[in-house]
């Protein structure tokens, strides 16, 4: 079965810094990836997924992934952070229904 | 664009009361999912309905919760009675998806409902 392991609970960075959110998966089949957000008392929004096709996905607000498959790793980035990316990051298990406690990420002015 | 809809936004009530949520999935959706997130930890999936079915209820707990989508659209999720514990954010979401424990398809989240037991 598959699980994803999100890698530190508290991230911070500065605005315009480049934000880098970590999540390691194993598997022994392809996988398919998901990262989502949630801004403070709001319900969870997909930034993106992946599934099959190219590894690096784009998603919504500037965000990318990369699946590395030799890394198990899919790892979220945005080349510069803005204020209104402050909110916790999901990146759940294959089926959906774990998401585990998340990362919140900071933004320092 | 579509969305999913719940209500109400926030709720207090007084322990030993009951407590009833509602959601309107996106239309067309045929799965749907109740979460409860406890303040400072990710979401606990509590149910899976595809259409009317349940397809996962393994995490509710069935003494006090109860869910129910009758016709296979929206759907209502009850606390009889409400203790302490229970305060959370319970949150609905819904997708295309109609294969149990489906994997690749989105799901799309509702605003939530914020309750508060007193």
């Amino acid at each position: 079965a598959q699980s994803v392991t999100q890698l530190g609970s508290h991230v911070s960075v500065s605005e315009g810094a480049l934000v880098l959110l970590r999540c390691n998966y194993s598997s022994s089949v392809p996988p398919y990836l998901f990262w989502y957000v949630q801004y403070p008392n709001q319900g969870l929004q997909l930034l993106l997924k992946y599934t099959t096709g190219a590894t690096l996905v784009k998603g919504i607000n500037g965000f990318e992934a990369e699946f590395k498959k030799s890394e198990t790793s899919f790892h979220l980035t945005k080349p510069s952070a803005h204020m209104s990316d402050a909110a916790e990051y999901f990146c759940p298990s294959k089926n959906k229904i774990i998401f585990g406690k998340g990362t919140r990420l900071h933004i320092l002015p | 664009e579509a969305e999913v809809a719940q209500s109400p936004r926030y709720k207090i009530t007084e322990k030993s009361q009951a407590v009833a949520f509602w959601c309107d999935p996106i239309s067309g959706h045929a799965t749907l999912y109740w979460y409860r997130q406890i303040l400072g930890q990710g979401p606990e999936l509590l149910v899976q309905f595809q259409d009317e079915s349940v397809v996962d209820d393994s995490q509710l707990p069935k003494d006090r919760f109860s869910a129910e989508r009758l016709k296979g659209v929206d759907s209502t999720l009850k606390i009889q009675p409400a203790e302490l514990g229970d305060s959370a954010m319970y949150l609905c979401a819904s997708s295309w998806e109609r294969l149990a424990g489906g994997d690749t398809d989105t799901q799309y989240f509702g605003p939530g409902t914020r309750l508060t037991v007193l």
